[in-house]
């Protein structure tokens, strides 16, 4: 079985100031992707950026990295340079080949950015 | 090009009556996946579909629940006997294709369904 754990319920941070949302992981497959998406409160889920459990390097898309500790096993994303329509919840999500091709996510974390 | 679509938006019903909740894939996705997102928490896995089959229905709750994806695109949610606990938000995802955790699944709108 997979299980993701955010452990950060609700986070604030000042516009124009980096944060970082926590995600740790658990599974027995050496196989697994780690995903973050963005769900603003509209409710569409927004795929943010993706992490291989092979890739060598941290996955970074534009204001988003996501700090791969694989002996952690943790996916962290980290945010720079905050803006306000950041605001949103933020949920971290894996899927592994021997659970088959579904996603499953964590309790999510509520951003909240401060002008 | 245009991404997952979702109808209806809202759909509010009535204790025992039949819903049915559609879903248009990405164009080209050979993969198509739903969810349901109760408030507060992470959306929970119900159903995936591999072109017209349904590869994985672990997550289906119960036999009220049936999706169909009869020609590998277009998919639709159908649940009978609908019960106050079913009220959520129905996400439909798709992906190129089902290459296991590889593959970056895309969120359609969603569907707020509400059983009063």
């Amino acid at each position: 079985a997979q299980k993701i754990t955010q452990t950060q319920p609700g986070m604030f941070v000042q516009e124009k100031e980096a944060v970082t949302l926590d995600c740790t992981y658990d599974t027995s497959d050496p196989s697994y992707g780690l995903f973050w998406y963005k769900q603003p409160s509209s409710g569409e889920m927004i795929f943010l950026i993706y992490q291989g459990s092979y890739d060598q390097q941290n996955a970074t898309e534009g204001r988003y990295s996501l700090n791969f500790q694989k002996a952690r096993k943790s996916a962290n994303l980290v945010i720079s340079a905050s803006q306000l329509g950041d605001s949103a919840m933020y949920f971290c999500a894996m899927s592994s080949n021997n659970a088959g091709n579904m996603l499953t996510f964590g309790g999510g974390t509520r951003l909240m950015v401060k002008p | 090009g245009a991404g997952v679509s979702q109808t209806p938006s809202n759909k509010v019903t009535e204790k025992g009556k039949y819903v049915e909740l559609r879903c248009d894939p990405i164009s080209g996705h050979t993969a198509l996946y739903w969810y349901r997102q109760s408030l507060g928490q992470g959306p929970e896995f119900l159903i995936y579909f591999q072109g017209t089959g349904a590869a994985d229905d672990s997550g289906l709750p119960n036999d009220r629940f049936f999706a169909v994806r009869p020609e590998g695109s277009v998919s639709t949610l159908k649940i009978q006997r609908t019960e106050r606990g079913d009220s959520a938000m129905y996400l439909c995802a798709s992906s190129l294709s089902a290459q296991g955790a590889f593959e970056t699944q895309y969120f359609g709108p969603g569907t707020r369904l509400l059983v009063l």
